[in-house]
């Protein structure tokens, strides 16, 4: 099973900062087939990136993926308002899919 | 769009059987692989399976796949006359209190997207 570990497990940052997010593979997930969601309290999770750094349908280019292996970023150029959520990683190269223990983005 | 919909009972006894249907709208369950996922409160995600349509020959049961961790209690099934598919847990216990969602998987050969479209998610509370 791939163990994914996110960091830091809290991001205080304020509106228009930029926010990188790290996601750490303990083995490398084949193909790139890393993805990245956000959930909101009470909201089901959200795909924002799929396949390292190809952003999901409707997703604001602010919103960047990168990465390979067993290393993968999230960046948010501006942050908004609306982005102060958690963040999870997750890949699907290999069963059983994980997901990372999320990272919260809140506001400072 | 596809829209994904959770419906079951909220409350299960310790020990019985938690069962879960997610009814698909806007498109057809005989493409993609079809998850189910959970997340205790206050916690993270975790994989429960997936079940995909792998031709009349399997009675549309459809094929699956299934997290270790639960492999021994989970079973999961679709049925395409519906068009949704289900989660039966067997011996649950404090331990599987959960909001459960039903999940899209975009994998090959229908993308590589991961799990682009969820249900609202349904939380089941088990009970001693």
């Amino acid at each position: 099973e791939i163990v994914l570990t996110q960091s830091p497990g809290t991001l205080s940052l304020s509106p228009g900062e930029r926010a990188t997010l790290s996601c750490r593979a303990s083995q490398s997930v084949r193909s790139s087939y890393l993805a990245w969601y956000q959930q909101k309290p009470g909201q089901a999770p959200r795909l924002l990136m799929y396949g390292a750094s190809s952003r999901a349908t409707g997703i604001p280019d602010r919103f960047s993926g990168s990465g390979s292996g067993t290393d993968f970023t999230l960046t948010i150029s501006r942050l908004e308002p609306e982005d102060f959520a958690v963040y999870y990683c997750q890949q699907y190269g290999s069963s059983p899919y994980t997901f990372g223990q999320g990272t919260k983005l809140d506001i400072k | 769009q596809v829209q994904l919909q959770e419906s079951g009972p909220r409350l299960v006894k310790a020990s019985e059987t938690l069962s879960l249907t997610c009814r698909v709208s806007g498109g057809s369950i005989s493409s993609y692989y079809w998850s189910w996922i959970r997340q205790p409160p206050g916690k993270g995600l975790e994989w429960i399976g997936y079940v995909y349509y792998s031709g009349p020959t399997n009675y549309d049961s459809g094929t699956t796949n299934y997290n270790p961790s639960l492999k021994s209690r989970v079973t999961t099934s679709l049925d395409t006359s519906k068009n949704q598919f289900s989660l039966k847990l067997i011996s649950v216990t404090a331990a599987d209190t959960a909001v459960y969602y039903c999940a899209r998987g975009a994998f090959p050969p229908y993308g590589s997207r991961g799990f682009d479209s969820w249900g609202q998610g349904t939380l089941v509370t088990v009970s001693s």
